[in-house]
C-alpha cells in the first residue's frame, strides 16, 4: 500500500486566494483526520470523519475552513479566504476498525500564505 | 473530553544515556496509550503504544510504562543515539469519539554526540 498520500506537498499563495488540500486514505481505512501543525499550538486536530460523515468538526477555526469527503478514497480541505495566519502544516491520516486505534500520517501540505 | 499533558517540553541528553517523557491524562476510561515519533520535516509515526490491559511494553530500545491509577504513562528511550533527535508525541483517545486521539504538545529530544 502506498500509505496515505496527500497533495500538493508544498503551496505557496496570496492572501485572500482560496486553497485546496487533497487526501487520499489508506484503502479499507474507515476514518479520516485533518490535523493542522504550528509551531505555536502544535497538533491540532481540525476535523474527523468516519464512514465519510463528519464526526467532529470542533477544531475547524472558523467559516473560512471547509472539509468534504465525498467518497471512501479522498478527502478535501479548503480554505477561503486564506490569511498569512493559516500557513502550517496540514496533514492527513488515516486508521481502521477491529480496535486498532493507530493513525497512519501521510507526508503533509506546507501552507504558506503570503 | 480528554486532557493530554506532556512533559518536559524539551529535553537534551548525552549519547547513551537515557530519555524519559511523562504524560498524563483526564478520562480514566481511556485504554489506548501510543507514542509518535516525528523527525524533522518528517511526518509523526507510531513507535510503540499500550493498552490498558498491561502496565509496561518494551521494543528493543524503547519502552512504556502505565499507571492507570495516577493516570499517567511514561516514554522511555535507553542507550539514546542520535537518530533518536525528535519530536516525541503522547496520545490518548477521547471515548466520546472512539478512533479521535488526543495528543500532547510534544517533547523535542535532542541527542548530543
Amino acid at each position: 500500500d502506498a500509505g496515505v498520500i496527500q497533495s500538493p506537498r508544498h503551496e505557496v499563495t496570496e492572501m485572500g486566494q482560496e486553497v485546496t488540500l487533497r487526501c487520499k486514505p489508506i484503502s479499507g481505512h474507515n476514518s479520516l483526520f485533518w490535523y493542522r501543525q504550528t509551531m505555536m499550538r502544535g497538533l491540532e486536530l481540525l476535523i474527523y470523519f468516519n464512514n465519510n460523515v463528519p464526526i467532529d468538526d470542533s477544531g475547524m477555526p472558523e467559516d473560512r475552513f471547509s472539509a468534504k469527503m465525498p467518497n471512501a478514497s479522498f478527502s478535501t480541505l479548503k480554505i477561503q479566504p486564506s490569511e498569512p495566519r493559516d500557513s502550517a502544516v496540514y496533514f492527513c491520516a488515516s486508521n481502521g476498525v477491529s480496535g486498532d486505534n493507530e493513525q497512519f500520517f501521510g507526508p503533509g501540505t506546507r501552507l504558506t500564505v503570503l | 473530553g480528554e486532557n493530554v499533558e506532556q512533559h518536559p517540553s524539551t529535553l537534551s541528553v548525552q549519547e547513551g544515556d537515557s530519555a524519559v517523557i511523562k504524560c498524563t491524562y483526564s478520562d480514566s476510561a481511556s485504554n489506548y496509550f501510543p507514542w509518535y515519533k516525528q523527525e524533522l520535516g518528517k511526518r509523526p509515526q507510531l513507535i510503540i503504544d499500550i493498552r490498558s490491559n498491561v502496565g509496561e511494553k518494551k521494543d528493543q530500545r524503547i519502552a512504556v510504562t502505565l499507571n492507570k491509577t495516577a493516570k499517567h504513562f511514561s516514554l522511555h528511550i535507553t542507550e539514546t543515539q542520535p537518530e533518536d533527535s525528535a519530536v516525541y508525541f503522547c496520545a490518548a483517545p477521547d471515548m466520546e469519539y472512539g478512533n479521535k486521539l488526543v495528543f500532547g504538545a510534544g517533547t523535542i529530544l535532542r541527542v548530543k554526540s
